[in-house]
This record gives C-alpha cells, structure tokens and sequence, in this order.
C-alpha cells in the first residue's frame, strides 16, 4: 500500500507557464516532505523541501505547499522553462530515517 | 564533487547468481538507502539503514539483503537473481545537518537478470 501518491502520471504545460505537481500521502506522522527531479539515466536530485510545520516553502521559481488537513502538497513552478521537463518524484520522510516516494509526475513543457 | 557512487551502471546477471551492488557516499551520513524504480511504480524503498550495522526493512525487502560494515559502505545482495528483479536500482544517502533535509542519489544501476 503506496502512503506517498501521485496520481498524475504525466503533466504538459507551455513555456513561461506555471506547473503544478500534485501528491497526496497517508500517514499523518510523516514529519518532512522533499521534491526531487530525475533525467533519464542519472540518478534523482534535491529540489525543494517543507517541514511539516510549515505550509509553504519557496526556493527561486519553485514553491511547495503543504495542506496537512488535506494530506496533500504540490509543487509550483513558475515559471517553467524547457529544461524542467523531467520526472518529479515526491517523497516524504519518518522518524527521520524512512523516506518513501510516490510514483512520479513526468512533466514536459513546450517551447 | 563526488557525492554518492554506485559500482556499476549496467549489469547483466543470469538467473540464480548471486549479485552485489555496492554504494559509496562521503558525506559522512548516517543514513542510507537502497531504492528499485520501475515504470509506473515510482521509487520504492527496498533497506535502509540509519547506522554502521544497523538495517531497517523498506516496502519491498523480498530477495534481499543487506550490510552496512562501515558509514560510507552500504552493500544490496541479491541471492539469488530472479527475473522479476530486473530494474534500476538507485541508492542514496540523506543527511539531517543544519536543520536541513536533503537526500543525495547515485547515478543507478540498471540491473538486467536473463
């Protein structure tokens, strides 16, 4: 039983647009959530994180929001660019020791 | 700025070898992981272990196992390779310093069983 979800599988926006990746979790006592981006063949990379006792963190053209009542964070980027088309994995963290991923979102956006 | 390394990017094993996969980090972490990624199904948590010795079971341990003899090591084995255990496997190391939260993946390794 997956606890992290993202039910999107794939995202096209246009460049200069705003994207918006989605993911909902389970477990309510995960304490910190991460976005990672991954390219083909090469291993994830950090983007963004948000402690569980915040609801937004910003980071350049990247935001993630958190909404603990509902279980559900996203990841805002604006505005996006060619070269952010990728595969994001949301992930989020217990006990500070056990990460579990969602599915992943491949977004493309076009030129 | 080498981070987190994998011994191998392509491997072919045939059916019953037994198979190490072997991951450095130098970090310094306490925390490492091993991870599969097949499509649809995302990164799924194979061991982790949050200490020298220490090994913790993720989603998906079956076939598997683990050792972690020293911080910068952490070894996956696979017994005895199945089919099914065709993916790439990713490992990464994950630190906690400053208040921070980042986790550092290797490039993968993508393990073909025949």
């Amino acid at each position: 039983d997956q606890q992290v979800k993202q039910n999107s599988p794939s995202l096209s926006v246009q460049e200069g647009r705003i994207s918006i990746l989605n993911c909902d979790y389970t477990n309510s006592m995960f304490d910190y959530f991460l976005w990672y981006k991954k390219y083909p063949a090469e291993g994830p990379t950090f983007l963004i994180s948000i402690s569980s006792i915040k609801d937004k963190n910003e980071d350049g053209r990247f935001t993630v929001f958190l909404n603990k009542s509902a279980k559900h964070l996203s990841l805002h980027i604006v505005p996006s660019q060619p070269g952010d088309s990728a595969v994001y994995f949301c992930a989020a963290l217990l006990n500070n020791n056990d990460m579990r991923f969602g599915a992943g979102t491949r977004l493309t956006v076009k030129p | 700025d080498v981070k987190v390394t994998q011994s191998s990017r392509y491997l072919v094993k045939r059916t019953g070898e037994k198979v190490f996969l072997e991951c450095v980090q130098d970090m310094d972490h306490e925390n490492m992981f091993w991870y599969r990624q097949d499509p649809g199904l995302g990164l799924r948590l194979i061991y982790f272990s949050y200490d020298v010795k220490m090994k913790e079971k993720g989603d998906i341990p079956e076939g598997y196992s683990v050792s972690r003899e020293k911080k910068e090591r952490f070894s996956l084995i696979l017994e005895s390779a199945s089919t099914n255990q065709t993916s790439m496997y990713l490992c990464a190391s994950f630190s906690t310093g400053a208040g921070r939260y980042e986790q550092y993946f290797g490039p993968g390794t993508r393990l073909t069983v025949t």
